[in-house]
């Protein structure tokens, strides 16, 4: 079962910082937080996994607090191809388990 | 990256007849998974597939009606069988990759509508 939550939607303008939040409050100190995102009529991408530190890669940002019961995930400019549902997932097991994610809108 | 591919993309069936969907992918993965993804919804996990073993089927899922087939370290098949309506979803396979298994990587998926 999925253990985030986070907020059904959200806009951004384009060019703007998108900043999506996710709770994970139960989260374990073994278990990894991992954000992928779906276009429409895609299959989900992933797109950057942490554990306690912050991390960075040519996507995105990944800002976890310091208790690790909530992460933030930075688009840094986002632009309309960033359009998507993004998931934010906590690990347990071998298996991913998908929350209800939130729907990102980019605006021109 | 993984290269996953999915056959068929789409497809129309009849109620009551079953489907075989097959998932092939680039290289030797030893975790498969097959997920539901109804209209308008998240994903929801099926089962994990592994080779040399029975598919392990998550909570509200049975293989009588999703039953897996796990023949080599590249391929899964997922049947769903005696199709409804309800049944209409997109189905999308997965495998995990890399170090310890660390990304998931997604094939784009069956688009299943029964009429």
């Amino acid at each position: 079962d999925a253990k985030t939550t986070q907020p059904p939607s959200m806009d951004c303008a384009e060019g703007r910082a998108a900043n999506l939040p996710c709770n994970h409050s139960t989260i374990s100190g073994n278990e990894y937080v991992y954000w992928y995102r779906q276009i429409h009529s895609q299959g989900p991408q992933y797109i950057i996994h942490g554990l306690k530190n912050n991390e960075t890669n040519e996507m995105a940002s990944l800002i976890i607090t310091e208790d690790r019961k909530s992460s933030t995930l930075i688009l840094p400019h986002a632009t309309l191809r960033d359009t998507a549902v993004y998931y934010c997932i906590v690990r347990t097991t071998d298996q991913f388990y998908f929350g209800t994610g939130t729907s990102l809108t980019v605006i021109p | 990256s993984a290269v996953i591919s999915q056959k068929p993309s789409r497809d129309i069936c009849q109620r009551g007849t079953s489907l075989t969907i097959q998932c092939q992918v680039d290289s030797q993965v030893t975790m498969m998974f097959w997920y539901r993804q109804q209209p308008g919804q998240s994903l929801t996990l099926i089962a994990t597939a592994n080779q040399g073993s029975e598919a392990t089927y998550e909570s509200g899922f049975v293989i009588d009606k999703f039953p897996i087939s796990r023949p080599n370290l590249t391929f899964s098949t997922l049947t769903v069988s005696n199709m409804s309506p309800e049944d209409s979803s997109i189905y999308l396979c997965s495998v995990c990759r890399g170090f310890m298994n660390t990304e998931a990587f997604f094939g784009q998926g069956t688009r299943l509508t029964v009429v």
